[in-house]
Parts: structure tokens; sequence; C-alpha cells
């Protein structure tokens, strides 16, 4: 089955504990990006990626790095996460930059105390 | 930049009433235009899409978006809801010059059928 995979689905953490987030897609896509939601805001991306080695910044990646070694996986790292980065965030991917239709992930809800 | 607008945070209705939910946006160049369903609990789901030619596009569980591009907007629409239509509905815009291939989302209707 096609998909964008994520893990953990949900987590609690505290202030300054290193995690990381993983998105995985076997759909063959070059493009992967970051998003968190946050009511009433919809979702804006953090970061993105449009191919293996390939990265660049959304609109809000402060506090924020990714990575894209494999064509498949897209981490999101929060190397100190703070309680503002409480949020559901999903990855997203499409099969090529330019090519719109995104394809998301069942979400990682995180919460930061 | 490009920016989207949902003009109704939530909408309650009962089963078989009509729904239309408003989305406009703000770029002046090519667009293409999303709307995404998320149901409780789960992840965003395409229920259409517009890239160019006939504006009135039909989707997946009887939705239809209609665009008009002098008034920027992309009103979704449903003749008769069902129960299972209660979910969370997001707009979604990307400018074809956009960098990053950013969809950029309105914030979001929260929809509730009532049985």
């Amino acid at each position: 089955e096609a998909q964008v995979t994520q893990n953990p689905r949900y987590l609690i953490t505290v202030t300054g504990k290193k995690l990381t987030v993983t998105c995985s897609q076997n759909m063959n896509h070059e493009y992967m990006s970051w998003y968190r939601q946050d009511p009433g805001l919809g979702l804006r991306q953090i970061y993105y990626s449009m191919n293996v080695e390939v990265t660049d910044k959304g609109d809000v990646p402060e506090g924020y790095k990714v990575s894209r070694k494999e064509k498949r996986n897209f981490p999101l790292i929060l190397e100190s996460p703070s309680p503002n980065q409480t949020s559901l965030y999903f990855c997203a991917s499409s099969l090529l930059y330019g090519y719109n239709e995104q394809f998301f992930g069942p979400g990682t809800r995180l919460t930061v105390l | 930049a490009q920016s989207v607008s949902q003009h109704n945070h939530h909408v309650i209705l009962s089963e078989a009433a009509s729904l239309e939910l408003g989305c406009n946006y703000s770029y002046g160049g090519t667009v293409n235009l999303f709307w995404y369903v998320q149901y409780p609990g789960q992840h965003l789901q395409l229920l259409l899409k517009y890239f160019s030619g006939d504006p009135l596009v039909k989707g997946i569980k009887g939705f239809e978006a209609e665009f008009i591009k002098s008034k920027f907007s992309f009103n979704l629409r449903k003749p008769s809801v069902q129960w299972s239509d209660t979910a969370e509905y997001f707009c979604a815009v990307n400018a074809q010059e956009a960098a990053g291939n950013k969809l950029t989302f309105g914030g979001g209707t929260r929809v509730l059928v009532k049985p």
C-alpha cells in the first residue's frame, strides 16, 4: 500500500531532551515536507526537501532540523524542544517538486512539558 | 506571499442540509487549489483539487468546488451532508512559482453534522 508513515504517533517529552520524528514514504517520491498544525492556523511548512541531500527552510524552521540521506526517509529533529513546539506534526510527500498533490502521513502529536 | 482565509471556523448543521465552505486566497499569479479533509483522529486526505480547465471540480464523497478566478475564491459545496462528513476541512493553495512547493493552508473549518 502506498503510504507515508510517521513514528511515533504520540510523544510526551520534557524541555531540552532531543528527539527525532521519523517519516518514510514508499512511493519513490522525490519531494518531502514537514508541517505543523496548530488550532486556527492550519498547517505551516517547517522544512522541505526536493531530493536526496537537498533541503531548505519553510515558514517556521526555528528550532528544527532535518536530513535527507535516503530518498524514502525525511526525519524531523528537535535538538532542544521547547513548550512552544507542542503541536501536531505532519510529513508529506509528492512525486516531484512542482507536482503539487501532496500525500500526508498520519501525524505525530508532540507535547513538550 | 500567498495567504488563504476560510470564513467559518465552525459550522453545525443537520443531516441532509447543504454545505458550503468559503475559501479565499491572495496571490496574483497562477495557483493550484486543494481541499483536504481531516476526520477525527486521522490524517489529511485530499477531497479535490484544481490545476486547470473546468473551474467546477468534483471530488470524492459527493463534494465539489468552484474556482472563481475574479473573486480569488475556491468554495467547497455538498448538496446533502451525512453524519460521516463531520470533520475539519482545509483549503490550500500552491502558487506555481512558490518556493518550496509549499501548500499554504487556511485555518480550517470544523464541521459538525448532527444526526
